[in-house]
């Protein structure tokens, strides 16, 4: 499964719409992209995944970009509960394997959301 | 979305001790299932992949007579650290497929003594 890149940390004001941006320029033609958020001593939560169209859902929009090498989650008004770790996971997708389709998490994207 | 339980949520142990920790789905039954563990400031470490029916597959360098799999039923995935060692302490995390997608467990803190 190709490889993503993700700044470290964020920073968002309370309200105004958090973009996360993520890279996977190695990124095949079967592959999903999944956004997961972890808090604190928690698992981590299903955000939002896509494979070519853009995405939204309650949560987020997910907007990937038409070469599909990188890809932004948006939550369009932050509040101090989306303080967590957002993790950017490219994926294939073996609908037909039962082993198909592990989550690899990288490092992530510590989303620090300010009042 | 999907739900998944894993009991017990934290559980302290005594060095040399085996630890049982149970992996749940709770509206969807789940033919595969994942442990993975995270240690303090680290991010998720893929342990194995377990299938309901046949034996886990385990990632490299995961021991798999020390941390035993086993998914007897759709719904249910256990994992048991053997002769636990304070090195073992961690955060061990199950998730479920439910279609293509994901779903986590809130996670089973272990402290061995």
């Amino acid at each position: 499964d190709a490889k993503t890149t993700q700044p470290p940390s964020m920073d968002c004001a309370e309200g105004r719409a958090a973009n996360l941006p993520c890279n996977h320029s190695t990124i095949s033609g079967n592959e999903y992209v999944y956004w997961y958020r972890q808090i604190h001593s928690q698992g981590p939560q299903y955000i939002i995944h896509g494979l070519k169209n853009n995405e939204t859902n309650e949560m987020a929009s997910l907007i990937i970009t038409e070469d599909r090498k990188s890809s932004t989650l948006i939550l369009p008004h932050a509040t101090l509960r989306d303080t967590a770790v957002y993790y950017c996971i490219v994926r294939a997708s073996r609908p037909m394997s039962n082993q198909g389709g592990k989550l690899i998490f990288g490092q992530g994207t510590e989303l620090s959301v300010k009042p | 979305g999907a739900v998944v339980s894993q009991h017990p949520s934290r559980v302290i142990c005594k060095s040399g001790t085996s630890v049982k920790i149970e992996c749940r789905s709770l509206d969807f039954q789940a033919t595969t299932m994942f442990w993975y563990r995270q240690f303090p400031k680290q991010s998720l470490m893929l342990m194995a992949t377990s299938n309901e029916g046949s034996k886990a597959t385990y990632e490299q360098g995961v021991e798999k007579d020390k941390f035993l799999i086993n998914h007897a039923s759709l719904t249910l995935s256990t994992l048991t650290v053997t002769s636990a060692h304070p090195e073992d302490s961690s955060f061990y995390i199950c998730s479920a497929k439910a279609g293509e997608t994901q779903y986590f467990g809130p996670g089973t803190r272990l402290l061995v003594l």
